[in-house]
Parts: structure tokens; C-alpha cells; sequence
């Protein structure tokens, strides 16, 4: 039973650009939510989609936009990078209205 | 505002010693309260939770107490290893699931022999 898989591992990008994060949910979740970890730091939400649709929202501005596919799999975008957009970057899955939730490994991003 | 406060930042314990680690929220209306431990290069893993109708729940080596007057809850690691050496966060949120993860900012565990 896979659990989320994330891709990139790793990933450099200079400032200015744009990039394209991705994840597929544990078998039989319905639910992603993204969160970035500065280092040092502990997660923190960006959003959460389910049915397709952003349903909840943390303190991101609009730079950070995501998606969710038909098969549950969901891509994070950030726009216009800034050297503080540098981090972890964390899917993790869930079942709705249910808990707990799985987190994958993370995608580190680096802004040069 | 941070709104779960976790300490130490690190902590370091002699193996079979038992580690503690202590968190602080402010909003009453948390009522779920899981620990994750976050090894390099991993994501964090749930390792045990704890909703406010019991005051402290045990699995294995793991407890978790919760005191709800003062908005507190701990980590116990009793008969800490060195394998247990990585990253905790203690993180609350309303209700299981759906609602986002308030996260500490992480306390650095180190067992040693």
C-alpha cells in the first residue's frame, strides 16, 4: 500500500520563476493539503483541496495556487519565486472529515 | 501569533532516560492534539494523539497528557532510545481532519548512550 509520494525530491529554481510541485494521496484518500516548512520551523498550511476544490486556505498569498485531479493526485504552483519561498514543501492526505493525516517526504525547494 | 508553543527546542537525554517535551495553545477551540516525529529527509509521521475527554492516552513508550484548564499537553518517551533521536512537533486543530494543523515550531531530540 503506497503512501504519498511526492515529486521532485529536490528542485532549484531562481528567483522570478515559476514551479510546479506534485503529489498522489494514500490509497483511498480523498482529501490533499499542502504545507511549507521553512528550515527550523514546523509546518505550516497553504491549502486543501477535496472534490477538486480549494476548501480551506491558509495565509499564502495568490502566488501559491494548487489543483486536484479526477484521481485524487494534486499539483502545487508558485508563481514569481522569492528567495523566502525557499523550504520543504509537504503533501499530506486524508480521508474527509476524517483524521489523521499522512504526509509524504517533501519536496525541497530552493530559490537561488 | 503562534498559536501552539512548543518547548525545549532541543533536548538532549541519556538512553532509557525519558524525554519530555511540553506544548502551550491558546485557542479553547482546538479539541484534537497529535504528536508527529519528523526524521532527515522524511515528512512528519503521526506517533500518537490525544482528544480534551481524557487527560492522558499511552501507546508503547509514548504518553501523552493533556491538561485542559491550563491549555497544555506533553510527550513522554519513556525508556528513550537513540533511534528516537529526531524531530517532534506537537500541532492542534478543530476537529479531526478536515480542519488545518496548527504546528509547534519542533523540538530537536537527542538520545545518547
Amino acid at each position: 500500500d503506497a503512501g504519498v509520494t511526492q515529486s521532485p525530491t529536490h528542485l532549484i529554481k531562481t528567483r522570478g520563476q515559476q514551479v510546479t510541485l506534485r503529489c498522489s494521496p494514500k490509497s483511498g484518500h480523498d482529501t490533499v493539503s499542502w504545507y511549507q516548512q521553512a528550515l527550523g520551523q514546523g509546518p505550516q498550511f497553504i491549502f486543501q483541496y477535496y472534490e477538486e476544490e480549494e476548501r480551506q486556505r491558509g495565509n499564502f498569498p495568490d502566488r501559491f495556487s494548487g489543483h486536484q485531479f479526477p484521481n485524487y493526485s494534486s499539483e502545487l504552483n508558485v508563481n514569481a519565486l522569492l528567495l523566502g519561498d525557499s523550504a520543504l514543501y509537504l503533501c499530506a492526505s486524508s480521508l474527509f472529515l476524517d483524521s489523521p493525516l499522512h504526509f509524504g517526504n517533501g519536496t525541497r525547494l530552493t530559490v537561488t | 501569533q503562534q498559536q501552539v508553543k512548543q518547548s525545549p527546542q532541543s533536548l538532549i537525554v541519556q538512553k532509557g532516560g525519558i524525554s519530555i517535551i511540553n506544548c502551550a495553545y491558546e485557542n479553547t477551540a482546538f479539541d484534537y492534539f497529535p504528536w508527529y516525529q519528523q526524521f532527515p529527509g522524511k515528512g512528519p509521521a503521526l506517533l500518537i494523539a490525544i482528544r480534551p475527554d481524557v487527560s492522558e492516552k499511552k501507546e508503547g513508550r509514548f504518553t501523552i497528557s493533556f491538561n485542559k484548564s491550563a491549555k497544555q499537553f506533553s510527550l513522554h518517551i519513556m525508556d528513550s532510545q537513540p533511534g528516537d533521536s529526531a524531530t517532534y512537533f506537537c500541532a492542534a486543530s478543530m476537529t479531526s481532519g478536515n480542519t488545518p494543523l496548527v504546528f509547534g515550531k519542533g523540538t530537536r531530540l537527542s538520545v545518547i548512550a
